[in-house]
């Protein structure tokens, strides 16, 4: 049973370019979230998709959109890359008990 | 300002030892999660508790959530070098989508 996927492993932007990152959620589970860790700190909600809609957002500009896919797989987008964008990017796959979020193994933006 | 506060910040202990993580909150909790993360990776869940006073054990862990469902500890007992990781909380406020998480209590179990 694969757990959740996340391509690529790493990425490396010059700022004002926009980046695309992928998620493929743990079989079974049709929710997706997508969190931002800087380093030394938690994770930060973005928003979370559910039945191909964005169903709850953070406190995060218009920037950052995502996408999902009907087979639950999701993408997000970040426009005009800023260097504060520097970050682990988490998706979290969650099922019928929403609140319990499983984690990929993230992808590491750099914006230099 | 953080929904959750962990303390401490950091721990190091040496192998054998007991240590406590503890998770607080003004805010109530329909379900409170812990995650370990290694450096590099995604956080691994360890545990959910969704009833207050409720206590969970899992080998040398246990976990226990707060009568209120304000707070969260979480215990190690006879602690080892595989225990060395980055020990996140994270509630979800009831009728919440999304988890908020303290900012980790780093622990360093030294052999």
């Amino acid at each position: 049973d694969a757990g959740v996927t996340q391509s690529p492993t790493h990425l490396i932007k010059t700022r004002g370019q926009q980046v695309t990152l992928r998620c493929s959620p743990k079989s079974g589970h049709d929710t997706v979230s997508w969190y931002q860790q800087a380093l030394g700190q938690g994770p930060q909600f973005i928003f979370q998709y559910y039945e191909e809609e964005e169903r709850q957002r953070g406190n995060f500009p218009d920037r950052f959109s995502g996408h999902q896919f009907p087979n639950y797989s999701s993408e997000l987008n970040v426009n005009a890359l800023l260097l504060g964008d520097s970050a682990l990017y988490l998706c979290a796959s969650s099922g019928l008990a929403y609140n319990e979020q499983f984690f990929g193994p993230g992808t590491r933006l750099t914006v230099l | 300002t953080q929904l959750l506060e962990q303390s401490p910040q950091f721990l190091s202990i040496q192998e054998g030892e007991n240590l406590t993580v503890y998770c607080n909150s003004s805010s109530v909790f329909s379900s409170l999660q812990w995650y370990r993360q290694e450096p590099g990776e995604g956080p691994v869940l360890l545990v959910t508790v969704v009833t207050g006073g409720e206590v969970k054990k899992l080998k040398r862990l246990t976990f226990q959530f707060g009568d209120a469902r304000k707070d969260s500890s979480l215990h190690i007992t006879a602690a080892q070098p595989g225990d060395t990781g980055l020990y996140l909380c994270a509630g979800a406020e009831i009728n919440d989508y999304k988890l908020s998480f303290g900012a980790g209590t780093t622990v360093t179990v030294r052999a």
